[in-house]
């Protein structure tokens, strides 16, 4: 079935550095990824689709510049997490989309001390 | 803007028993709904995803239904089983790129 890979599934950083997360589709393509972010007992909230060659949308409230989203290829998308703090220590996850649904990574739980 | 109740927020319940999760949204102008299920600190597994045509699907144990009309979803689970512990989340696919996920059913199942 669609697998889409995670990387990496957790991080810890010093506050101030940058953190990049890979999400590739490992057996299609993926013209259209999305990035989520989950806080502790809160529900996954949509931070931004990328879609393939283009700029990436953004959901409201959400930096642009502080979470820069690539997708160059078709099987990869990228989120760096640029000046991390600690209140950015959370739980992100991506999914690609497919024809009958999407599928998602694994989860990158990022810690910033 | 599309809203996702889940009820219970929490459950626990003794192995073997049948129980039922409840999804509602706002606006049920969706394309399919699809519950997760989400273990701690990993990413979500796809459960069952049911089309906006279809009323329900079932997969082995599991049995989501649908009423798009009314704005609900149930994930029926029988003979639940410690495994089953976990978060369950509904999403309902409002169309290209709009997602969006329900607050989760944090499940127990004690043995």
């Amino acid at each position: 079935g669609a697998v889409v890979s995670q990387h990496p599934s957790w991080v810890i950083c010093k506050s101030g550095t940058s953190v990049k997360i890979e999400c590739r589709s490992l057996d299609f393509q993926a013209t259209t990824m999305f990035w989520y972010r989950q806080f502790p007992k809160q529900s996954l909230m949509l931070m931004a689709t990328s879609n393939e060659g283009s700029k990436a949308t953004y959901e409201q409230g959400v930096e642009k510049d502080k979470f820069l989203i690539n997708h160059a290829s078709l099987t990869l998308s990228t989120l760096t997490v640029t000046s991390a703090h600690p209140e950015d220590s959370s739980f992100y996850i991506c999914s690609a989309a497919r024809g009958d649904g999407y599928t998602f990574g694994s989860g990158t739980r990022l810690t910033v001390v | 803007k599309q809203e996702v109740t889940q009820i219970p927020a929490a459950l626990s319940v003794p192995e073997g028993e049948n129980l039922v999760l409840n999804c509602s949204f706002t606006d049920s102008a969706i394309y399919n709904l699809q519950w997760f299920r989400q273990d701690p600190g990993k990413g979500l597994t796809s459960l069952l995803l049911i089309q906006s045509s279809q009323r329900e699907q079932t997969s082995g144990r599991l049995n989501a239904s649908l009423d798009k009309s009314s704005g609900r979803s149930t994930l029926y689970i029988a003979a639940s089983q410690p495994g089953d512990s976990a978060t369950y989340l509904c999403a309902p696919d409002g169309g290209y790129q709009k997602v969006t996920f329900g607050t989760g059913t944090k499940l127990q199942v004690i043995p």
